[in-house]
């Protein structure tokens, strides 16, 4: 299995460009989220899914779209980006039996946004 | 604010030494989850404790969640150069939250 992974590992942007930050899961997992990851201030959530057609806001959701049309894949849309997006992001598959949500996380993306 | 606190911010110790970091909240959490995240990697979860009171034993790490479900510590015993790395907790509510982390340098 090759778990969670995320393409681009870089991107460099400028101010107003969108693009998509791919994620896929092979674990047939039913969750997925997209977090964001800044200096000091650890992992925020942006947008998760609970399901293939379901999705939801997270602490942070302004300036990102997300859909679900599959259970492996949950792209991350920037519509226009900001400099306040530079940031790593992260997306994670998991799953929850009863003891608690055990996520899997993705190798990250770099984006630097001019 | 964060809604998970961890402390220390920054912790650097030599090989062999014993060290605590701690997760506090006033929110309660159905569960807590603590990672360890190397440079340039995600994080890579190493406990999910449930139970108030709860104790996992993971080789030299132990982890304690507390009583009322707000606050947990992690503790290393004889630290090793290889548990360098970034120590975050989360917690599960409505939605996942992290705290900041502890950022652990062993040195040898």
């Amino acid at each position: 299995n090759a778990g969670v992974t995320q393409t681009p590992k870089f991107q460099v942007l400028k101010t107003g460009q969108s693009m998509t930050l791919q994620c896929a899961q092979d674990m047939n997992h039913e969750y997925m989220s997209w977090y964001r990851q800044d200096p000091g201030m650890g992992l925020r959530l942006i947008h998760y899914s609970v399901g293939a057609g379901i999705t939801d806001q997270g602490e942070v959701p302004n300036g990102y779209n997300v859909s679900r049309s599959t259970t492996e894949d949950f792209p991350l849309r920037l519509l226009s980006a900001a400099p306040s997006q530079t940031s790593v992001y992260f997306c994670a598959s998991s799953y929850s039996d009863g003891r608690g949500e055990t996520q899997y996380f993705g190798p990250g993306t770099r984006l630097l946004v001019l | 604010t964060q809604l998970l606190e961890q402390s220390p911010q920054f912790l650097s110790i030599q090989e062999g030494e014993n060290l605590t970091v701690y997760c506090n909240s006033s929110s309660v959490f159905s569960s807590l989850q603590w990672y360890r995240q190397e440079p340039g990697e995600g994080p890579v979860l190493l406990v999910t404790v449930v139970t108030g009171g709860e104790v996992k034993k993971l080789k030299r790490l132990t982890f304690q969640f507390g009583d009322a479900r707000k606050d947990s510590s992690l503790h290393i015993t004889a630290a090793q150069t290889g548990d360098t790395g970034l120590y975050l907790c989360a917690g599960e509510g409505n939605d996942m939250r992290f705290g900041a982390g502890t950022r652990l340098t062993v040195k040898p």
